[in-house]
């Protein structure tokens, strides 16, 4: 079972809000992705990063910034949150050079 | 560049019925296929993979074979029950190795 840990798991906030999502990983993985899931379920690659001091950003534009300072630390900042950022947000990891990805539980996020 | 595309949902069985979801692929090169498993309110699991051609992944009486001459990696299941209940995600590792790419997933219900 994969040691992946998210929080908050549900969080509603206003408009306007600087928020920060919580991804770690026990597993001593070089690679973290976040993923945003629509409510038509597609998952959208938005973030990811290969080790410490590396982030790229994926294949959706994304007003959200990431950092990678630890290895098993790798959180999602958004300075300013509008309703279009309402979804849900999966962090998810890998070991360097396989292919496996393992997810955690997510985040929803419900900016109102 | 490579994608996937899988049949959409949703798809609602009765119990103990046969269980097809049907999966295809583009790619340039040789991937490896993944089958991943979101249930309510969770992130996603890996179900089963499969890393090159004539491969068979099972897991949980689940199967999939990794077909190149048809560009196919179907999922199935010989009986389904009622926790099968889930979305499911087929998957393929770029060639550029540094994410997945996920089909946009197909809703199962089982009823009893």
């Amino acid at each position: 079972e994969a040691d992946i840990y998210q929080t908050p798991r549900y969080l509603v906030i206003g408009t306007g809000k600087k928020i920060t999502l919580e991804c770690s990983q026990t597993m001593g993985h070089d690679k973290m992705y976040w993923y945003q899931q629509d409510p038509g379920m597609e998952l959208h690659l938005i973030h990811y990063s290969y080790g410490v001091n590396s982030t790229e950003k994926g294949d959706l534009s994304s007003e959200s910034t990431v950092s990678r300072i630890r290895t098993e630390h790798f959180p999602l900042t958004l300075e300013s949150a509008r309703p279009s950022h309402t979804s849900q947000y999966l962090c998810a990891s890998s070991e360097f050079g396989v292919e496996t990805q393992y997810f955690g539980p997510g985040t929803r996020l419900l900016v109102l | 560049g490579d994608s996937v595309t899988q049949m959409e949902g949703p798809v609602t069985l009765s119990e103990e019925a046969f269980l097809t979801i049907n999966c295809t692929y583009t790619a340039t090169g040789y991937p490896s296929l993944f089958w991943y498993v979101q249930y309510p309110g969770e992130g996603l699991q890996l179900l089963l993979k499969a890393t090159k051609a004539d491969d068979k992944g099972s897991n949980k009486g689940f199967e999939a074979t990794y077909r190149k001459e048809t560009t196919s990696f179907h999922l199935e299941k010989g009986s389904v029950q009622v926790s099968d209940s889930a979305v499911y995600f087929c998957a393929l590792s770029e060639d550029s190795g540094y994410a997945l790419n996920f089909g946009k997933g197909t809703s199962l219900l089982v009823t009893p």
